[in-house]
């Protein structure tokens, strides 16, 4: 079954840009969406966008043009970007399989947005 | 945006007691609604896709129901290890979540 994995740094300053990538494994994404998720006490869960192996986007019309998703194919791994964070962008952001039904997930990384 | 409201919010209940948790969303989604378990620091797991499909690798005792704006998972028999938080979600609309029922056992 493809594994995901977040990787990224833990603290960003806010009004920079949060950036992070999920490498798939064992095979290549060649054949499925995958979509970025985030959890916050405040929020709980929100899907940020999905990306299809073709390059297709689609975002979370809330984030306002933030977002950015982008593939890397031949590294089997994707990345998002979201520029000009606020404390608000504080939480555990997870990768995962689908587009409508997310299986799997990744662990998960914890993005904090402090000065 | 479709809202999800799940309720109760917290269910306290006993090892082999069956859980009925509620979805009810704001508008019709259809059957395009999916439940995840979440257990503590962990990754959420979807158990159950289009409101009644369990996902591969689930137990039977757990089991999704409904259409239209109101759905249900039941958790027949439970084991302390279903303790978690669950998560109902829709794709009838974008993809929205509800808030979640946290299961104590």
């Amino acid at each position: 079954q493809v594994q995901l994995q977040e990787s990224g740094p833990g603290l960003v300053k806010p009004s920079e840009t949060l950036s992070l990538t999920c490498s798939v494994s064992p095979d290549s994404i060649r054949s499925q969406y995958v979509t970025w998720i985030r959890q916050s006490p405040g929020k709980g869960l929100e899907v940020i966008g999905y990306i299809h192996n073709s390059g297709s986007t689609y975002y979370n019309p809330s984030l306002k043009s933030r977002a950015l998703i982008l593939l890397d194919m031949s590294k089997n791994r994707l990345s998002l970007h979201l520029k000009s964070v606020t404390a608000a962008d504080t939480a555990v952001y997870y990768c995962a399989g689908g587009a409508g039904n997310f299986d799997p997930w990744g662990q998960g990384t914890l993005v904090t947005v402090s000065s | 945006e479709i809202v999800l409201d799940q309720s109760p919010a917290t269910l306290s209940l006993s090892p082999g007691e069956r859980a009925t948790l509620s979805c009810r969303a704001s508008q019709s989604v259809d059957t395009f609604l999916a439940w995840y378990q979440q257990k503590a620091g962990q990754a959420p797991r979807l158990l159950i896709y289009d409101a009644s499909n369990r996902a591969t690798g689930i137990p039977a005792r757990f089991s999704g129901s409904g259409s239209g704006t109101d759905f249900t998972l039941t958790i027949s028999g439970l084991e302390a290890e279903d303790s978690a938080v669950y998560y109902c979600q829709q794709r009838r609309n974008w993809l929205t979540f509800g808030g979640g029922t946290k299961v104590e056992i």
